[in-house]
């Protein structure tokens, strides 16, 4: 089945440095990946979405320059956390789908990543 | 409010019990899915729904959607303390981007 892996699990670093994770598509390429950003007990919020060799497509109200994004692979998308800050402290998942925006597969999830900026 | 919206937002049963939560949305839709998410984990996929489906089973999971209403029920029969989990569904209208609702935590005594 379709496995995605997101590195690191956790990780916890200092206010104004720089935070990187990884999302890979392990057994099948994704043209698209997409990340969210989950807080406590809430639900997931689409931060933006990852296109292969293109520039990330981000929601309303997310800063391009403080979450980049990149997706040089068909199997690997990575978001940068720049000058973290303790209000990005948060739980951070991609996802990924074999079929075609999802039509007939749904969505892999990373196992997420934990920030705590301290 | 927002697309995809669960209820109830929390749900406690007995091991053995069945369990149905409900989900409702606002735009019409490609295709509907329900994840699980145990607490600080990923979410995994449980099932998907396309819109011109009215009704899928897959184990202990029934999933019913009535795209007049715009709603789907989520159905797990026979209930297992493993089953513990926030449950989310998603729809899919719009160049893939799919939208979670707020969740239902479920929580099954042993």
């Amino acid at each position: 089945g379709a496995v995605v892996s997101q590195h690191p699990s956790w990780v916890i670093c200092k206010s104004g440095t720089s935070v990187k994770i990884e999302c890979r598509s392990l057994d099948f390429q994704a043209t698209t990946m997409f990340w969210y950003r989950q807080f406590p007990k809430q639900s997931l919020m689409l931060m933006a979405t990852s296109n292969e060799g293109s520039k990330a497509t981000y929601e309303q109200g997310v800063e391009k320059d403080k979450f980049l994004i990149n997706h040089a692979s068909l199997t690997l998308s990575t978001l940068t956390v720049t000058s973290a800050h303790p209000e990005d402290s948060s739980f951070y998942i991609c996802s990924a789908s074999r079929g075609s925006a999802g039509m007939d597969y749904g969505y892999t999830f990373g196992s997420g990543t934990r920030l705590t900026v301290v | 409010s927002q697309q995809g919206e669960e209820d109830p937002q929390a749900l406690s049963i007995q091991e053995g019990e069945n369990a149905t939560m409900n989900c409702s949305y606002k735009t019409s839709i490609n295709n509907l899915q329900w994840y699980r998410q145990n607490s600080g984990r990923g979410l995994v996929h449980l099932i998907l729904i396309r819109s011109n489906e009215r009704e899928k089973h897959s184990g202990r999971l029934r999933v019913t959607l009535d795209t007049s209403k715009k709603s789907s029920s989520l159905l797990i029969t026979a209930s297992r303390a493993a089953d513990t989990a926030s449950y989310f569904c998603a729809t899919d209208a719009n160049a893939g981007k799919s939208t979670f609702g707020d969740g239902t935590t479920l929580t099954v005594k042993p």
